[in-house]
This record gives structure tokens, sequence and C-alpha cells, in this order.
């Protein structure tokens, strides 16, 4: 159990252009959670992904983000035509829905994005 | 729809002194309740939840939390705090089955002074 991991740790990108987040969950979850969190909030939650379906987005995703999850393991969110407001730390969470601890989400360390 | 309020937006505190952070929450359905923590530049860990049966949960640190139906309320408490307990702390719901998308609140910066 290596832990939820995303990378980049830090983006810094000038609007208007693209970025994509990854993030690898904990091997076998096969729930996975993409959330945003601005300064001085709580993260908000923004997509679930149950193996490679796409069950829910919030309506905080507007029509430039897109989020995947190809193969049921690792999942990728797009941004595109980025604007200052995107600017956040994303966080990523698994769980699994099988085990005994399916109730608790596992989060990665966040990619942090700032928008110029 | 379920939503949550965290009534203090930061608490500074003595070491060795007690703390209570106030969480109340908002839902028509059936909820779980969490409580994670965030320390400097990491990333958010459970520190304690509540899914039924006993309403006063515990983590391994020390802090405890009391679900109280009628007040709608998931305080988090310590009896004494130290150093290292300084993070910001986010109390959040989630429906009981589903897929449990949590709804969080907007977190207290609980900073502990020597």
């Amino acid at each position: 159990d290596t832990g939820v991991s995303q990378d980049p740790r830090h983006k810094i990108t000038k609007r208007g252009q693209n970025v994509t987040f990854r993030c690898d969950p904990i091997s076998e979850h096969n729930r996975l959670y993409w959330y945003r969190q601005t300064l001085g909030q709580g993260p908000e939650f923004l997509t679930y992904f149950q193996n490679e379906a796409q069950l829910e987005k919030s309506r905080l995703l507007s029509d430039r983000f897109s989020a995947e999850r190809p193969k049921g393991s690792f999942s990728t969110l797009e941004i595109q035509r980025t604007e200052q407001g995107d600017s956040a730390m994303y966080l990523c969470a698994s769980s699994s829905q099988t085990s005994g601890r399916g109730i608790e989400q596992f989060f990665g360390p966040g990619t942090r994005l700032t928008v110029l | 729809a379920q939503s949550v309020t965290q009534l203090d937006s930061q608490v500074p505190v003595f070491e060795e002194a007690p703390v209570e952070l106030r969480c109340n929450y908002s839902s028509s359905v059936s909820v779980y309740l969490f409580w994670y923590v965030q320390y400097p530049n990491q990333g958010l860990q459970l520190l304690l939840k509540y899914l039924s049966g006993s309403t006063l949960v515990e983590s391994i640190n020390g802090f405890e939390a009391e679900f109280n139906k009628s007040q709608t309320s998931f305080h988090l408490r310590k009896p004494s705090v130290h150093i290292s307990d300084t993070a910001e702390y986010f109390c959040a719901v989630s429906r009981t089955g589903g897929y449990n998308k949590l709804i969080f609140g907007a977190g207290t910066r609980l900073a502990v002074h020597p």
C-alpha cells in the first residue's frame, strides 16, 4: 500500500493554456474521486469514478474540465483554456467498495495549480 | 442535499489546554460523519469517523468526537493539546449507502502556542 499519488505536485501556467493532472489511486481501489480546494475553503467534490465509469460530475465542472479513468486504474483531470479562477489545489482520493474500510477515502497530496 | 458548518475558522490555544472544534451539519437523509486533518504541506488524513453504534468515537492520538443527532452536531474535542496538533481540521459528511461523496466544511485552523 503505497498511498495515493498525484503528479505534478505544482503547476504554474498562463491563462488560456491546457493542463492535465494525473492521479494514481491505491492499487485495487475501485472508487476514485476528484475534489478541488480553494484558499480558505474545504474541498469541494468534482467527480466520481467507479472502476472506469464516471458516475457523477459536479456542476462545478464546466465544459472546460474533463476527467478520465480509462482502465479503471489511474485517472487524469484536464482543464482546457485555463482561467485565473481555476487556481486551486486539486485533490484525488480513492476507496475500495469491497473492503471493510470502504467508507474511508484516502487522499493524495494534491496538485496545486496557479494560473497567471 | 447535505451541508456542513464549522463555526470557527481559527482556534488559538495554549499547549496542554483543552480544545473543542465545532461542527454542525444539515441533511434530510442519514449520514456518516468524519473529521479529517491536514498538516502543513500534507494531504488530508482521516482522524475519526462515525458510522453507527456508539455516538462517542475516538482517535489514536487523543481526539474524540460525539455525534448528537438532535443537535445535528459532531464536535471534536481533545482534553490536552500539543504543539504537533497545529493543523487544519475539516468536518465532513456523506450519505449512508451510495458511493460516499464527501461534503466538507470550510475548515478550522487550530494553532497551538507554547
